[in-house]
């Protein structure tokens, strides 16, 4: 079975400080994607990011960086700098490969406060 | 600007009411999703249509009827539901990589509307 675990449940910071939102996820799959969307409090979830597992190339992306280490099966999100505008639900994901389309489990999610 | 919309974006409803939540997709994808997030729980996957067939119920109740009469267009029918069926429901979208055989290999990202906001009294 397929399982995402963000430990954080919320975590707050000031605005301009750093932060690092982590997900570990357990999986049998050799070939998997994982994902990190972003839910502000209007309700939709805003893609983010989506990698394969077999490219474990770190990413950047504005104030967005992306650390993904297949052998402590981590996926943790850095944002530099952070805004008030961060402020929302980040959910980290995993990817079956099942019939032919995609399906996401979803961890609990990690709430971010930025406070200014 | 979210290429997924879903109407309407609040719905309260009694437990005898029946209504249905309306999902569209611009995107030009052949599979379609209806996910529920509930306070304190992990968003969870509803059902499954691709390529307008109904290829996943997550042993959903059957106060829950989905449809699904083209690829653009997806409907929740709600019908004598509980309070405890109150939650954000999202509607979602991904573009289907081929159809039929166990392990294909798949994970195109899914898009997501902007969720109904469903209260039962």
């Amino acid at each position: 079975a397929q399982k995402v675990t963000q430990a954080q449940t919320e975590i707050s910071v000031v605005e301009k400080e750093d932060v690092t939102l982590d997900c570990v996820y357990e999986t049998r799959d050799t070939t998997y994607y994982l994902f990190w969307y972003k839910q502000p409090p209007s309700g939709e979830l805003v893609f983010l990011i989506r990698r394969n597992s077999f490219d474990e190339q770190n990413e950047i992306s504005g104030r967005y960086s992306w650390n993904f280490q297949k052998s402590t099966s981590s996926f943790n999100f850095t944002i530099t700098a952070s805004q008030v505008v961060d402020s929302a639900v980040y959910f980290c994901a995993l990817s079956e490969a099942l019939r032919g389309y995609s399906t996401l489990t979803f961890g609990k999610g990690t709430m971010l406060l930025v406070s200014p | 600007e979210t290429g997924v919309t879903q109407t309407p974006r609040h719905l309260v409803m009694g437990m005898t009411n029946k209504k249905s939540l309306k999902c569209e997709q611009h995107l030009g994808h052949n599979a379609m999703y209806w996910y529920k997030q509930s306070a304190k729980k992990p968003l969870e996957l509803m059902f499954v249509y691709n390529f307008k067939e109904q290829t996943e119920n997550n042993s959903v109740p059957s106060r829950f009827s989905p449809e699904c009469p083209n690829s653009s267009h997806l409907f929740l029918h709600l019908h004598t539901l509980q309070p405890e069926d109150s939650a954000l429901y999202l509607c979602a979208s991904s573009q289907d990589t081929l159809s039929g055989g166990r392990g294909f290999l798949s994970g195109n990202t899914i898009y997501f509307g902007e969720g109904s906001w469903l209260t039962v009294v």
